[in-house]
């Protein structure tokens, strides 16, 4: 399997653009989660998807962030409009829930967004 | 809130020596920890998961423990490596969530290894 999949690997954008971060998940996984991370911050968790279904959205910063899981091959993180406090390396990451538990998480290579 | 702190946030030792680097969690009533690597530029890659009822596991020249009632986990790398220089961050999900897949991340420790 090719891994978790980000596109693009890096995103160099000015103040008030939108930005779209892209992830292909890993063919089985039924978790989905997007990270940021940051010098300042560390990893934080900004939101993750069961079976294409949002289940914990409470660390997206604010409206101006959104994710979306049309199908279970594919999710979005749109940064609408966009701030330079947005730079971060931006993480997605997938997992397979067997009977009982959860599988560790794959980690995707990230997007490197910087906001000028 | 959980809170996890590892100490040293650096750590640099001679290679072939044995290391142990520190993680500690404010909240005992975990489901499980993991021990991740990050290499520069990359992604994290899970190393050691330790479910709540085990005290240990062991891959390789890595060895986790986990003490939940003191709320402190070790990673001890034997005769370490420069290959294995990378940042090293520990990950609890909280029993307390059942069902929440949320994990809380240490800061991390960034070890070097001096050839």
């Amino acid at each position: 399997d090719a891994g978790v999949i980000q596109s693009p690997r890096h995103e160099v954008t000015e103040m008030g653009q939108e930005v779209t971060l892209r992830c292909k998940p890993i063919s089985g996984h039924d978790y989905l989660f997007w990270y940021r991370q940051t010098m300042m911050r560390g990893l934080e968790l900004l939101i993750y998807f069961n079976n294409n279904v949002p289940i914990d959205d409470s660390g997206m910063p604010e409206d101006r962030f959104s994710a979306k899981m049309p199908n279970a091959s594919f999710s979005t993180l749109k940064i609408q409009p966009s701030e330079p406090r947005d730079s971060a390396v931006y993480f997605c990451a997938s997992s397979f829930t067997r009977v009982g538990r959860t599988d560790t998480q794959y980690f995707g290579p990230g997007t490197r967004l910087t906001v000028l | 809130k959980q809170e996890v702190t590892q100490i040293p946030a650096a750590l640099s030792v001679p290679e072939g020596e044995n290391l142990v680097l520190n993680c500690s969690f404010t909240d005992s009533a975990i489901y499980n920890l993991q021990w991740f690597r990050q290499d520069p530029g990359k992604g994290l890659t899970s190393l050691l998961l330790i479910q709540s009822s085990q005290r240990e596991q062991t891959s390789g020249r890595l060895n986790a423990s986990l003490d939940k009632s003191s709320g402190r986990s070790t990673l001890y790398i034997a005769a370490s490596q420069p290959g294995d220089s990378a940042t090293y961050l520990c990950a609890v999900k909280g029993a307390s969530n059942f069902g929440n897949e949320k994990l809380t991340f240490g800061t991390g420790t960034r070890l070097t290894i001096i050839p």
